[in-house]
């Protein structure tokens, strides 16, 4: 089975950066999503990480640790839209299927 | 525009009633999938559908069914067994070819409500 773990809710300042934690135990995974959810909406996909190393991709970047089981999600200049849920996700061996974490609530404040 | 489609986006039922959350899709993905997510949780797995005319059961699949009769629909019906059927529902489908298949896309969801 799978166990991912990661802060309830985190805050932030605009403009400064945050890293939002994800840890995990499995038996085996394929890979490591990140998405983004904003109250009452459909969760955006925001990165993948399949191997060992950072992903960088504008203001968002990603990185995982496989022999630590440990992923996180680094947002740098924060912006107010930014105030959202976001969801670490493993992709499960052998299948499609994904399995989520309960997910960071981040609230940027002005 | 591609896209998935869930309708309504609000649904109100009586307790013991049946109901069917439509989930439609012209991304031509191949596989979709049904998640429930209640206030502070995660989304947890209901059914997923790799191909037409087959599908399996998620991790809470209890109290709902699912049928996968074209590749661009996947309806899922809440019973009157799922205990306690209020939550948000959300339907994705995922490419599985291309440069990330495995990358679910979500429609924007259905809030149900069971009195």
């Amino acid at each position: 089975g799978q166990n991912i773990d990661q802060p309830t809710e985190m805050t932030a300042t605009e403009g400064a950066i945050v890293q939002i934690n994800c840890t995990y135990q499995t038996s085996g995974f394929n890979g490591l999503f990140w998405y983004q959810q904003h109250a009452g909406e459909a969760p955006t996909f925001l990165s993948y990480n399949v191997l060992d190393g950072l992903e960088e991709k504008g203001r968002f970047s990603s990185f995982l640790s496989r022999s630590k089981g440990y992923s996180y999600l680094l947002l740098k200049e924060l912006q107010m839209k930014d105030s959202a849920s976001y969801l670490c996700a493993l992709r499960n061996s052998g299948y499609s299927t994904l399995t989520f974490g309960k997910g960071t609530m981040l609230l940027v404040s002005p | 525009d591609g896209g998935i489609t869930q309708s309504p986006k609000y649904l109100f039922r009586k307790e013991g009633q049946n109901v069917t959350l439509s989930c439609e899709q012209n991304l031509n993905h191949d596989a979709m999938y049904w998640y429930r997510q209640d206030p502070g949780q995660g989304l947890r797995l209901i059914y997923y559908s790799q191909i037409v005319n087959d599908f399996q059961k998620g991790d809470i699949a209890e109290g709902y069914s699912v049928s996968r009769e074209k590749k661009e629909s996947f309806p899922l019906t809440v019973t009157s067994a799922q205990k306690n059927p209020t939550a948000f529902y959300l339907c994705a489908s995922s490419p599985r070819t291309g440069v990330n298949p495995y990358e679910q896309y979500f429609g924007p969801g259905t809030r149900l409500t069971v009195t």
